[in-house]
């Protein structure tokens, strides 16, 4: 088994709501990851998480707020989003943060900033 | 810095071989990746190859290495239509904490 599982699909929010996003995996995984995709563009790595501690954080707005709770849960809190943050949301993970390990996808969340 | 290439587009008829290329930059890259992302949805794992090797076959998937020119190339035997999608070539430097340097995708679109 090698599904990552995040909800929502879908979601809708405004410039002044908290949400956050949820992200699942039970493969042992140590490492998960945030990225951010845009429209007919590659995704650009947001966090990492290793070992249930943030090891990268590339220079992402405050607006958003990484929290690993566990080794299996990777969660994004959402605050004060603009607009120009519409995009989908992936969840990744890899066996371990170095290495030949391979990272996993999940769907992604739709994210638009109304 | 690291830099992945892709061709944007890549049209074949259905029963045609398809041949993505990819080219980078970063001679440390240690492990090369293609991800397949369908409409609206996630990156699909398609299949590796470590520097060290110069091809891998899976089924209707072959990936070739030529580490001298680092060039990354592969090859969907038998297209289908199933195989119209985005195609991200990705290299990773195995000593880094995992940061995947992704191409901008080549998109194939396959015609009956």
């Amino acid at each position: 088994d090698t599904e990552v599982t995040q909800t929502p699909k879908h979601l809708v929010m405004g410039m002044t709501n908290k949400k956050s996003l949820k992200c699942e995996q039970h493969m042992g995984h140590r490492a998960m990851y945030w990225y951010k995709q845009k429209a007919k563009k590659p995704p650009e790595l947001m966090f990492v998480y290793s070992y249930e501690k943030l090891s990268i954080n590339e220079s992402v707005p405050s607006r958003f707020s990484p929290e690993c709770p566990n080794s299996s849960l990777l969660n994004l809190h959402l605050h004060a989003l603009q607009p120009e943050d519409s995009a989908l949301y992936l969840c990744a993970s890899s066996q371990e943060p170095r290495g030949a390990y391979e990272q996993y996808f999940g769907p992604g969340t739709r994210l638009t900033v109304t | 810095g690291e830099d992945v290439e892709q061709s944007l587009f890549l049209s074949v008829r259905e029963g045609d071989s398809s041949v993505i290329n990819c080219t980078y930059t970063d001679s440390s890259s240690t492990y090369l990746y293609w991800y397949k992302q369908e409409p609206g949805a996630g990156l699909q794992l398609l299949t590796y190859i470590f520097s060290n090797m110069d091809m891998k076959q899976d089924q209707r998937l072959t990936v070739l290495l030529n580490k001298k020119d680092k060039h990354l190339s592969l090859r969907i035997a038998d297209t289908q239509t199933g195989d119209s999608a985005i195609y991200f070539c990705a290299e990773r430097d195995g000593g880094s904490q995992g940061n995947l340097i992704f191409g901008k995708g080549t998109k194939l679109s396959v015609k009956p």
